[in-house]
């Protein structure tokens, strides 16, 4: 079947401009993470969904960063007025039922560099 | 708090030969372990989990780990590696109270020199 799947692959952008990101996870996973992944670093837990539950937000790094996840399929991370260091690579993961030893499945992710 | 350390960030190994992959972790209570590779511009791919049960756990593309709960590690080993074995590799480890998320290392890259 499709796995996660993210949009746009790549994105270059000016500091200052928001943008938005795209994940589409897998049909029926109802848990959903975003993460993201500094050249040299492991990977930065931003925040998670599960379900209709409120999200946890915890990971996010400043009030800069957003997401929704509606209809609890697909999400966006929106990040406003960008700076050079939120360059990094944003990965999207789903994972099925809210056991948590099930095994998240991670999206390719998006590149995101601001100039 | 839960933490991850992979020490080696790079790790050399010629074809053919075993390979080991380090990670120690820390969690308060029991550990659900996991790890994932990633190949170039490609998103993460899940290899293998330690749940319960057996400590030698094996995955996929002939990876195994074992869970040492007294060294609080869970080494990522091959018997013998291949070129295409060549990638970043993740430890990640989540408690059982129901925390939402995992903690990452930060990863170590293996090259296998033919």
């Amino acid at each position: 079947g499709a796995g996660v799947s993210q949009s746009p692959s790549n994105k270059v952008t000016e500091k200052g401009k928001d943008v938005e990101l795209r994940c589409d996870p897998i049909s029926g996973h109802t848990a959903l993470y975003w993460y993201r992944q500094s050249l040299g670093q492991g990977l930065e837990f931003l925040i998670y969904f599960q379900g209709n539950s409120a999200p946890d937000k915890s990971g996010l790094p400043s009030d800069r960063f957003s997401a929704e996840r509606t209809g609890g399929s697909v999400s966006t991370l929106t990040i406003q007025r960008t700076q050079q260091e939120d360059s990094a690579v944003y990965l999207c993961a789903s994972r099925r039922q809210a056991d948590n030893y099930n095994e998240q499945f991670f999206g390719p992710g998006t590149r995101l560099t601001v100039l | 708090a839960q933490s991850v350390a992979q020490p080696e960030d790079q790790v050399n190994v010629a074809e053919g030969n075993p390979l080991t992959v380090k990670c120690t972790y820390s969690v308060s209570g029991n550990p659900y372990l996991f790890w994932y590779v990633q190949y170039p511009n490609r998103g993460l791919q899940f290899l293998l989990k330690y749940i319960t049960g057996d400590n030698l756990v094996k995955g996929s593309y002939g990876f195994e780990a074992e869970f040492n709960k007294s060294q609080t590690s869970f080494h990522l080993k091959k018997p013998s590696a291949l070129v295409s074995d060549s990638a970043l590799y993740f430890c990640a480890v989540r408690d059982r109270t129901g925390a939402n998320n995992l903690f990452f290392g930060t990863g170590t890259r293996l090259t296998v020199i033919p």
